[in-house]
């Protein structure tokens, strides 16, 4: 249903673009969010951008604002997460999940891992 | 930010036995509270939405609740696959946020 893509090693102040490509539900519809973990700590919500029939517009968690950017492709029923200037706190495994609370959520892929290290 | 702390950190029972997590906010949430599964080497697992109401397929000896800033999660007749880490999560503010996560082991 979600399968998460681009992740990788980078020197701290590259960029790196992660993929999120979705199937099994309504994409176009649906607001999207990323969430992170780093390794061995617990989960930190990223960031979401809404569908673009509710404006598309996106929101952040304050340590990545002005950093990280989120597009979608519902063409593609694909969503896009845009790191730049990493820090070496960036890393972490990346997940993509649907904004959804309700009985039949999409179940979460298996993230990918980004490491920040020079 | 609203922030969510999660109570005890480590939880350790035995099989049969009953566990009780707890999630407390920085601000009232009505009733935007999920909690999540996560064992090791997997993606988290939505369990509970809306403070009390089950994710289809979730056994019924988990349940939810709570409102405003107190929240429970509690597990009935616990089972070994039932170790793992359980995070609840807000989302009455455009900013969703995680609590650091309860660690649930089956003796």
């Amino acid at each position: 249903h979600l399968v998460e893509s681009g992740g990788g090693l980078v020197k701290p102040g590259g960029s790196l673009r992660l993929s999120c490509a979705a199937s099994g539900f309504t994409f176009n519809t649906a607001w999207m969010v990323w969430v992170r973990q780093p390794p061995g700590k617990g989960l930190e919500w990223v960031g979401r951008i809404k569908s673009k029939s509710d404006g598309g517009t996106t929101d952040f968690a304050a340590p990545v604002r002005g950093r990280f950017s989120i597009s979608r492709d519902d063409s593609k029923n694909t969503v896009y997460l845009q790191m730049n200037s990493l820090k070496t706190e960036d890393t972490a495994v990346y997940y993509c999940s649907r904004d959804y609370f309700g009985a039949t959520p999409v179940p979460w892929g298996q993230g990918t891992l980004v490491t920040v290290s020079s | 930010e609203i922030v969510l702390t999660q109570s005890p950190g480590t939880l350790s029972l035995s099989p049969g036995e009953r566990a009780t997590l707890f999630c407390r906010a920085s601000q009232t949430l009505s009733d935007y509270l999920a909690w999540y599964q996560q064992k090791p080497g997997q993606a988290p697992r939505l369990l509970i939405y809306g403070a009390l109401s089950r994710v289809t397929g979730i056994p019924d000896r988990f349940s939810g609740s709570g409102s405003g800033t107190d929240f429970t999660l509690t597990i009935n007749r616990l089972e070994p696959e039932d170790s793992a880490v359980y995070y609840c999560q807000q989302y009455g503010s455009s900013l969703r946020t995680f609590g650091q996560g309860t660690k649930l082991e089956i003796k």
